[in-house]
């Protein structure tokens, strides 16, 4: 079966300060990994997905198949960071058609 | 238009009623994708439509729940005699391709704002 696991709930950080946002997934096949963001009052939205292997708003996320591990990276937190961020998982075994999410973590910026 | 519109945004309902709650995707997107979101936790896979093929519903947690999307346009999430645990924000999201396991990165998904369904 599909799981996404976000073992923090909260995390707080200083401004400046290193961030990582931990991401774990248990699948069947060749997954497609995502992070989506959720900022105060807007919609849920992608920040980046692992095929793109790109850096968003100074995020990165890289893949890791032998910890099936998908955690969200950036070196100098902001205070407009601060949102609630959702890891996701979609393809694999029969779930092709669906997005699994985590349950989130909320990143809490401090200034 | 220009995003994903679901409405309403907000939802009383006493316990018993039927509740409808609408979804208008990004015009031209393929997919569509119905979420249940409750407090604290995250978006919880109900259905998901392929124009008007209702593809998978393994996530619609009673049968009182039923979804469609007859145009393969603007889709409706129906829910009969609420209860008390319905009460959730219930998201919309589409994508333009249609999924399939070999259709790498065709699978972004556009939220809508999310109907809040309060049940007393």
């Amino acid at each position: 079966a599909q799981r996404v696991t976000q073992p923090e709930k909260l995390l707080s950080v200083f401004k400046g300060a290193p961030v990582e946002l931990k991401c774990n997934y248990s699948y069947s096949g060749s997954p497609e990994l995502f992070w989506y963001v959720q900022y105060s009052r807007q919609r849920l939205q992608l920040l980046l997905r692992h095929i793109s292997r790109e850096s968003i708003k100074g995020f990165t996320a890289d893949l890791n198949k032998g910890e099936t591990s998908f955690h969200l990276k950036k070196p100098f937190a902001q205070e407009e960071d601060s949102a609630m961020y959702y890891c996701a998982l979609s393809g694999g075994d029969s779930g092709g058609f669906k997005t699994i999410f985590g349950a989130g973590t909320r990143l809490f910026v401090k200034a | 238009g220009a995003g994903v519109s679901q409405s309403p945004r907000y939802k009383v309902a006493k316990r018993g009623q039927d509740v409808a709650l609408r979804c208008d995707p990004i015009s031209g997107h393929v997919s569509l994708f119905w979420y249940q979101q409750a407090l604290g936790q995250g978006p919880e896979f109900l259905t998901y439509f392929q124009n008007e093929a209702q593809l998978d519903k393994s996530g619609l947690p009673s049968d009182r729940f039923f979804a469609e999307r007859p145009e393969g346009s603007v889709s409706t999430l129906k829910i009969q005699r609420t209860q008390q645990e319905d009460s959730a924000v219930y998201l919309c999201a589409s994508s333009l391709l249609p999924r399939s396991l070999s259709d790498s990165g065709a699978n972004v998904l556009t939220f809508g704002a999310g109907s809040r369904l309060t049940v007393l």
